[in-house]
């Protein structure tokens, strides 16, 4: 079974600053997708950056880009310029892919806090 | 911007009530699924839902819970008999994939708003 952790169940930074959210999983697969998802106080959830494993290069979306180390099987989220808006819980999953048995069940980690100071 | 939607976006029930918790996936997403989050944990896998059948399910996914597409449009999950525990947000969400892919949601969800269920 795959398992993803978050290990700062809390961050904060400075409007304009940059931040950078951490996420470790475990899994057995070679091939595998991993998401960071943005909850603000609303609740819904948002995707915000998705990293499919057999790419090495790490996606960027505007201010968010991710490193994605997968020998040591980290996927953090780095958040650049940071705005009042991303104050939100930032949560890192794994997806195996989809296909027999699996239809693209998401695992999630416990969450990263994220408050934006102006 | 298609959305999922998901009503009602609060509920109240007493325990031992049957709810029904009901979502309209994006027309044209061929994979559906639940997730719920109990307040300040993280967010938890229930079910999957694919051509008319449940295609995986968590250890969470009890006899009291189940899911159905009644018409086409609408999902629904319903808990028959519901406990103090079941007090959660509930998330539905459906991905967008090509019929017969192995991609099932390898773009990412769509999720709806959430349906926060309060048991008393």
């Amino acid at each position: 079974a795959q398992t993803v952790t978050q290990s700062q169940p809390e961050m904060s930074v400075q409007e304009a600053e940059t931040v950078t959210l951490s996420c470790t999983y475990d899994t057995s697969e070679s091939n595998y997708y991993l998401f960071w998802y943005k909850q603000p106080p609303s609740r819904q959830m948002i995707l915000v950056i998705r990293q499919e494993a057999y790419k090495q290069q790490n996606a960027t979306e505007n201010r968010f880009s991710v490193n994605f180390q997968k020998a040591a099987k980290s996927f953090s989220l780095k958040i650049s310029d940071s705005q009042l808006g991303d104050t939100a819980m930032y949560f890192c999953a794994f997806m195996k892919p989809g296909g027999g048995t699996s239809y693209g069940k998401l695992t999630f980690g416990q969450g990263t806090i994220l408050t934006v100071h102006p | 911007e298609p959305e999922v939607t998901q009503t009602p976006s609060h509920q109240v029930t007493q325990m031992g009530q049957e709810v029904i918790l009901r979502c309209v996936p994006i027309s044209n997403h061929l994979y559906f699924y639940w997730y719920r989050q109990i307040l300040g944990q993280k967010v938890e896998f229930l079910v999957s839902f694919y051509n008319n059948e449940i295609s995986e399910k968590s250890e969470i996914f009890d006899d009291q819970f189940s899911v159905e597409r009644p018409d086409g449009s609408n999902f629904t999950l319903k808990i028959r008999s519901t406990k103090l525990e079941d007090s959660a947000m509930y998330f539905c969400a459906s991905s967008q994939t090509r019929r017969g892919s192995s991609q099932a949601g390898a773009y990412g969800y769509t999720f709806g708003s959430g349906t926060r269920l309060t048991v008393v």
